[in-house]
């Protein structure tokens, strides 16, 4: 069956930048659209953006200055990188299969920490 | 951007119980409109998509209704593992898409 497993550093200092990966089994990336939403703790879920079509990407108005999403089909691993962070990017990032732009399968989430 | 507005924020039930969760959207999403479980430590979960059409292994007491501004999600009897935060989300053909803020469906 299809899985996610979302990876990267749990621990981000201030102005830097968040780097995360999703490794996917089960399915090549190719194939489907995949998404990234986040939450912070104990709060609702934000969509951040999709990753499409062999590249072509939509983000969230409020974080497209700041974040890129990006794919290595050879590795079948989604990426994304979020600059310039503060406290208020303290969440859980969730990497996710799009269906019909809703969210089907979903990675653990990993809980990433801005902080010094 | 869509506005997702999610009622009641806490809803206390037992079980046995029918429940019945609102969303309501800012604008009209046709019926563009998904309903997500999710439980302490856990990813949300896909229950329906579409308003009305449940995602596969969703069991068949939770439905879904409504269209334009105003959903419904229901359980018509409720069994303990339903106990959980369930959330809305839209989609309508341009990016952002948006979620609601939540109901927390709690023992009574």
């Amino acid at each position: 069956q299809v899985q996610l497993l979302e990876s990267g550093p749990g621990l981000v200092k201030p102005s830097e930048t968040l780097s995360l990966t999703c490794s996917v089994s089960g399915a090549s990336i190719s194939h489907f659209y995949w998404g990234w939403i986040r939450q912070p703790a104990g709060k609702g879920l934000e969509w951040i953006g999709r990753i499409y079509a062999g590249g072509k990407t939509n983000y969230t108005p409020s974080l497209e200055s700041r974040v890129i999403l990006s794919e290595d089909t050879s590795k079948n691993q989604l990426s994304l990188r979020l600059t310039s962070v503060t406290a208020a990017d303290t969440a859980i990032y969730y990497c996710a299969r799009v269906f019909r732009d809703y969210f089907d399968i979903w990675g653990q989430g990993i809980l990433v920490t801005i902080s010094s | 951007e869509i506005v997702l507005t999610q009622s009641p924020a806490t809803l206390s039930l037992s079980p046995g119980e029918r429940a019945t969760l609102s969303c309501r959207a800012s604008h009209s999403v046709s019926t563009y409109l998904a309903w997500y479980q999710q439980k302490p430590g856990q990813a949300p979960r896909l229950l329906i998509f579409d308003a009305s059409h449940r995602a596969a292994g969703t069991p068949a007491r939770f439905s879904g209704s409504g269209s334009g501004t105003d959903f419904t999600l229901t359980i018509s009897s409720l069994e303990p593992e339903d106990f959980a935060v369930y959330y809305c989300q839209q989609r309508t053909n341009r990016p952002p898409l948006t979620f609601g803020g939540g109901t927390k469906l709690e023992f009574k």
